[in-house]
């Protein structure tokens, strides 16, 4: 089965830019495993933040933008604020199933 | 508004099966379009997709866990189930549902234990 690989953890300054990436065993990364990008904080359900690269929910923070980069699925914060510290997880669709990547916690310092 | 609801046994004994229900209000499931999401996460571990089902009934699973997993939907009650049989303690988890993939239930723990 697909492995999805992220970053295990970041630090950020608050003010700063931060990208975290989601990458397939499979090979490059491309629009067709319509990347989706979850933010979840302790104890809470995750919450969808990017679906399909780079469209966002309408209650998505500007901040957040997705990407792809490098041959992988990206999620760019433009400007950390303290309340962006939690883990982050990707989701990918890889060959006829979804896959998610073992998240990235970050933490604003 | 959208909202997904979670219930079943917390605890399950292993080798049993786990069946959990998700309700969803706010919209009715068989005139949405949408495909309906379980989720779980171990505690202190990452998410893993278990499967989906569609409103016509057909299904995706897990290839990790189709051989044990059942999902499906009941659009007279407006909610849709999981089954998970021969349950081990690697079964332990926080168990979500989704619509696709939001909104999230709550989520629901469920213990597999003696």
């Amino acid at each position: 089965q697909t492995v999805v690989t992220q970053e295990p953890s970041l630090t950020v300054s608050p003010g700063e830019t931060v990208t975290l990436t989601c990458a397939s065993s499979t090979g490059a990364v491309t629009s067709g495993y319509y990347p989706n990008w979850f933010q979840q904080e302790p104890g809470q359900a995750p919450r969808a933040l990017i679906y399909s690269t780079i469209y966002k929910h309408s209650w998505t923070p500007a901040r957040f933008s997705g990407s792809l980069l490098g041959g992988k699925a990206a999620l760019t914060l433009s400007g950390v604020q303290p309340e962006d510290e939690a883990e982050y997880y990707c989701l990918l669709y890889c060959g006829g199933s979804w896959v998610f990547g073992g998240g990235t916690k970050l933490t604003v310092l | 508004q959208v909202q997904l609801q979670e219930s079943g046994p917390g605890l399950v004994k292993p080798s049993q099966t786990l069946s959990l229900t998700c309700a969803v209000s706010g919209v009715s499931i068989s005139r949405d379009t949408s495909y309906w999401s379980w989720i779980r996460q171990p505690p202190g571990k990452g998410l893993e997709w278990i499967g989906l089902v569609y409103t016509s009934g057909g299904t995706n699973y897990n290839p990790s866990l189709k051989s044990r997993v059942t999902i499906s939907i009941d659009t007279s009650n407006n909610q849709f189930s999981l089954d998970l049989t021969s349950v081990t303690a690697a079964d332990t988890a926080v168990y979500y549902c989704a619509k696709e993939f939001h909104p999230w239930g709550q989520g629901t723990l469920v213990t597999v234990s003696s």
